[in-house]
């Protein structure tokens, strides 16, 4: 299996801050990554998929990069609603695999 | 819009069985292949199964491999997850998800909650 490997695990950050998350792939996945929000008590959403795009109606502010093994999500200014969890989720083996998840909450 | 309905979910004995349902619309269901993910309570999220668009290919997390069963009525816009000889370990709230072209998973349905325990 492949395994993913996000850091950090939990994070504080304040409103308008700049922040970057990282996962990292056990081995190359090309740019097989997506990235998930999940809040409180609801489901996952998709946030980016093949690594650096963006799904259709999640602000500009998210974008992704990477490729291989090391990819980041980076949230350009943090808005109110971006404190959750985040997952990052390799695609390119058939049986999917998820990061363990960031949490991001309020410094 | 897409609308992913789970059903199914409560509590069951340890080696006890569970069939857990999932309802879709807003889209042209059998051109999609379908998973199962679920979390365990506080932890995050283990992929669990997939299944081709028409049913012709199913994979499974090696936890759940022959325990669980993924199928679909294309007929009926329905997705189930049969899950036999439960353990403690299972319980966890399972979401349906639909599998994108990009291999991602695009929209998720609310969760069921599974609770394996005597």
């Amino acid at each position: 299996d492949i395994q993913m490997t996000q850091s950090p695990s939990s994070l504080s950050a304040s409103v308008g801050d700049r922040v970057t998350i990282t996962c990292r792939a056990s081995q190359s996945i090309s740019s097989y990554l997506n990235w998930y929000q999940q809040k409180p008590g609801k489901a996952p959403k998709l946030l980016m998929y093949a690594a650096s795009r963006l799904q259709s109606g999640v602000p500009s502010r998210f974008s992704g990069s990477g490729s291989e093994t090391d990819f980041t999500l980076t949230i350009s200014s943090l808005q109110p609603e971006d404190f959750a969890t985040y997952y990052c989720q390799q695609s390119y083996n058939t049986l999917f695999t998820f990061g363990q998840g960031t949490k991001l909450d309020i410094k | 819009q897409v609308q992913l309905v789970e059903s199914g979910g409560g509590v069951v004995q340890p080696g006890r069985s569970l069939r857990l349902s999932c309802a879709a619309s807003g889209f042209t269901f059998s051109s999609f292949g379908m998973h199962w993910v679920r979390q365990t309570p506080g932890k995050g999220l283990e992929w669990v199964a997939v299944i081709w668009y028409d049913g012709s290919k199913k994979y499974y997390a090696d936890s759940v491999e022959g325990r669980f069963t993924i199928s679909r009525d294309n007929s009926k816009n329905t997705l189930f997850l049969q899950m036999n000889s439960l353990r403690a370990e299972d319980t966890a709230v399972y979401y349906c998800a639909r599998g994108s072209g990009s291999s991602s998973l695009d929209s998720w349905g609310q969760g069921t909650l599974v609770t394996v325990s005597s």
